[in-house]
């Protein structure tokens, strides 16, 4: 069984710019989550997305965003860019309403 | 707000000791989780806690959980060397499907 696929695994922006992160769960989960892991921080839990919908969301402004498509991968995007973005980007996925979260192997976002 | 606090959160050990993560949160979760990390890699579930008294154990770990108490273990006994990573617990916000996580304990297993 396929576990998480995130993509891409480094991706390097400046400030400013916008980001695009994807992720596709494992087969059968309609679930998505999307954490960050920033130094000194921790895991910060992002959004969740369930059948489509954000179900939840963290404490983060609204330039994260995101989108989970019918065939339930999801997309964050990071716009204007800032240095403090620079973080591990997490996706887990589960089945509805049940755990533990899988996790992917993260997309290590730079900006210079 | 849920909080979630570790300790230590370093620790560096001989092989063959044993030892205790300890894993407090401040609010009411019924649902307790321990995650292992190695560097520069994703987070691999180890135990899902989810009643007041639950222990499971995989190997050299054992995981504990007392939801009056507000804490969950992880005992490791006698530890061996790729045992090495940083554990993270996480404790759930009921019915919000939101992980809260610790900040980790870097465990260094010396021979």
């Amino acid at each position: 069984e396929a576990g998480v696929t995130q993509s891409p695994t480094h991706l390097i922006k400046t400030r400013g710019q916008q980001a695009t992160l994807r992720c596709s769960p494992i087969s059968g989960h309609t679930s998505v989550y999307w954490y960050q892991q920033a130094l000194g921080l921790g895991l910060q839990f992002l959004l969740w997305y369930d059948e489509g919908e954000e179900r939840n969301r963290g404490n983060f402004p609204p330039r994260f965003s995101g989108r989970q498509f019918p065939n339930y991968s999801s997309e964050l995007n990071v716009n204007a860019l800032e240095l403090e973005d620079s973080a591990l980007y997490l996706c887990a996925s589960s089945l509805m309403g049940s755990q533990p979260q899988h996790f992917g192997d993260g997309t290590r976002l730079s900006i210079l | 707000e849920l909080k979630v606090e570790q300790n230590p959160l370093f620790l560096s050990m001989q092989e063959g000791k044993n030892y205790t993560i300890y894993c407090n949160y401040s609010t009411t979760s019924d649902r307790l989780y321990w995650y292992r990390q190695d560097p520069g890699k994703s987070l691999e579930s180890l135990f899902v806690l989810l009643s007041n008294g639950a222990v499971k154990q995989e190997g050299r770990l054992m995981a504990s959980l007392d939801t009056k108490a507000r804490l969950s273990t992880l005992h490791i006994t006698a530890a061996v060397h790729d045992l090495s990573a940083t554990y993270f617990c996480a404790a759930e916000i009921q019915g919000a499907q939101k992980l809260v996580f610790g900040q980790g304990t870097r465990l260094t297993i010396n021979p």
